[in-house]
């Protein structure tokens, strides 16, 4: 069980909007930066988001990250069918010294 | 363009050892902190250690925590991950990545392709 929990899934359909939570602690997304990854099946991760809300050169602006406190979410706008993916939330945990990473949403494009 | 390229993984019975590495290239390689997560089988992603840039500063999730040793050479841009007592857990697909300007405690901004561990049952 992660210390760091996400939805397990979710979806939308083309050109929808959807949004993935994560929710942490003190500890780790209430005191350091939240890093978001998508990963293909079969693939390695990428860096989607940085920085709670930050994206990297050639990440469309369509996504976005934001942050509350112990909670973050990514939100993806005009969604397209290869965003589908397992979706993944990172931050470093004080109490642990170590990263954590929440569980995963499997992202599915109805 | 930064590239990070695994290599050792394989099949190895319980209670062996395997020692990863990472050769990487693009990037100043002592000026970055570097990290091994894991993927089992149909599972997530799995933080395993991280060890800072010049200073050698090591971190280890306590799964793996006094068996593997995560340590860098930079006269060859390499990373290395040794593991110990492997357990049949342990398998999974092994990703070395490079941490951005934050260190340790930032995030990855670049990953390798992965290698695979297997520890039959």
């Amino acid at each position: 069980q992660s210390v760091v929990t996400q939805p397990p899934s979710a979806s939308g359909t083309p050109g929808q909007r959807v949004t993935i939570s994560c929710s942490g602690s003190s500890s780790n997304i209430g005191s350091n930066f939240v890093y978001w990854y998508q990963q293909v099946p079969g693939s390695a991760p990428k860096l989607l988001i940085y920085r709670n809300d930050q994206r990297p050169s050639g990440v469309p602006d369509r996504f976005s990250g934001s942050k509350s406190g112990t909670s973050v979410s990514l939100a993806i706008s005009g969604l397209r069918s290869e965003d589908e993916a397992d979706y993944y939330c990172a931050a470093w945990d004080d109490s642990l010294s170590g990263s954590v990473f929440g569980g995963g949403t499997k992202l599915t494009v109805l | 363009e930064v590239q990070l390229l695994e290599s050792g993984g394989g099949l190895v019975q319980p209670g062996g050892s395997l020692r990863l590495s990472c050769a990487a290239s693009g990037f100043i390689f002592s000026s970055f902190a570097l990290t091994w997560v894991r993927q089992a089988p149909g599972k997530g992603l799995e933080w395993v250690s991280s060890i800072s840039g010049s200073d050698n500063n090591t971190y280890y999730a306590d799964s793996v925590k006094g068996r593997f040793i995560i340590s860098r050479d930079n006269s060859k841009n390499t990373l290395y991950l040794q593991m110990n007592s492997l357990r049949v857990e342990d398998t999974a697909v092994y990703y070395c990545a490079k941490l951005g300007h934050l260190g340790p405690r930032g995030g990855v901004d670049v990953w390798g392709h992965g290698t695979t561990v297997t520890v039959p049952s």
